[in-house]
């Protein structure tokens, strides 16, 4: 158990439509990052924030969203579903201390499975 | 843009074989990660290096950081069906905006009992 929670496990929604996906991260963790998972893309990142910051931006579409709250759970938000946003997304947290930090790997989440119809 | 690349992309053996994974880069990276992940599970953390050269074991699997630390290898050791997963190596770089993290390609590995 990383202890990274996210919810919901399985999501399928119709093109057009809006969802949000949660994540928790584990206890001590300032940083969540959030990544998209295909088959013919890898892992891609989407976007970091940092104790309620944002961070950093990969490559997050304009229909997406995020933000991290005072309690440092974060929330992903999909806007104007296409059938190609069907993937997994995956949360992850580390600890970052603020500096660099070699030793602060990632914790991943099981990952929300999104389907798009 | 993927940054770093990972070969071979599958790989299916018998058990018992030995392979190798490959993790490319033209960037140098502060440290590299290894990840495995199984299916319907998020990645897990294998091993980090971290110096140039630097070579880590854990029982049967092999990591080695390239000395310019761009590139790393994993090799498995009489590989077992267990072994069975896609293996994700994750470079670390420390910008002004904090750590970052970039994924490989992944190789997905399939042992054959």
């Amino acid at each position: 158990d990383s202890g990274v929670t996210q919810t919901p496990k399985h999501l399928i929604t119709a093109t057009g439509q809006r969802v949000t996906l949660r994540c928790s991260p584990r206890s001590g963790d300032l940083s969540v990052y959030w990544y998209q998972q295909s088959l013919d893309q890898g892992l891609q990142f989407l976007i970091q924030y940092y104790n309620g910051e944002e961070r950093a931006k990969g490559n997050i579409l304009e229909r997406f969203s995020a933000q991290q709250f005072p309690d440092l759970h974060s929330e992903l938000n999909l806007s104007s579903l296409e059938l190609g946003d069907s993937a997994l997304y995956f949360c992850a947290s580390s600890v970052d201390p603020g500096t660099s930090s070699r030793n602060s790997p990632l914790h991943f989440g099981n990952g929300t499975r999104l389907t798009v119809t | 843009t993927q940054l770093l690349e990972q070969s071979p992309q599958f790989l299916s053996i018998q058990e018992g074989e030995n392979l190798t994974v490959y993790c490319n880069s033209s960037s140098v990276f502060s440290s590299l990660q290894w990840y495995r992940q199984e299916p319907g599970e998020g990645p897990v953390l294998l091993v980090t290096v971290v110096t140039g050269g630097e070579v880590k074991k854990l029982k049967r699997l092999t990591f080695q950081f390239g000395d310019a630390r761009k590139d790393s290898s994993l090799h498995i050791t009489a590989a077992q069906p267990g072994d069975t997963g896609l293996y994700l190596c994750a470079g670390h770089s420390w910008k002004n905006t904090g750590n970052q993290f970039y994924f490989g390609t992944g190789t997905s590995l399939t042992v054959i009992p």
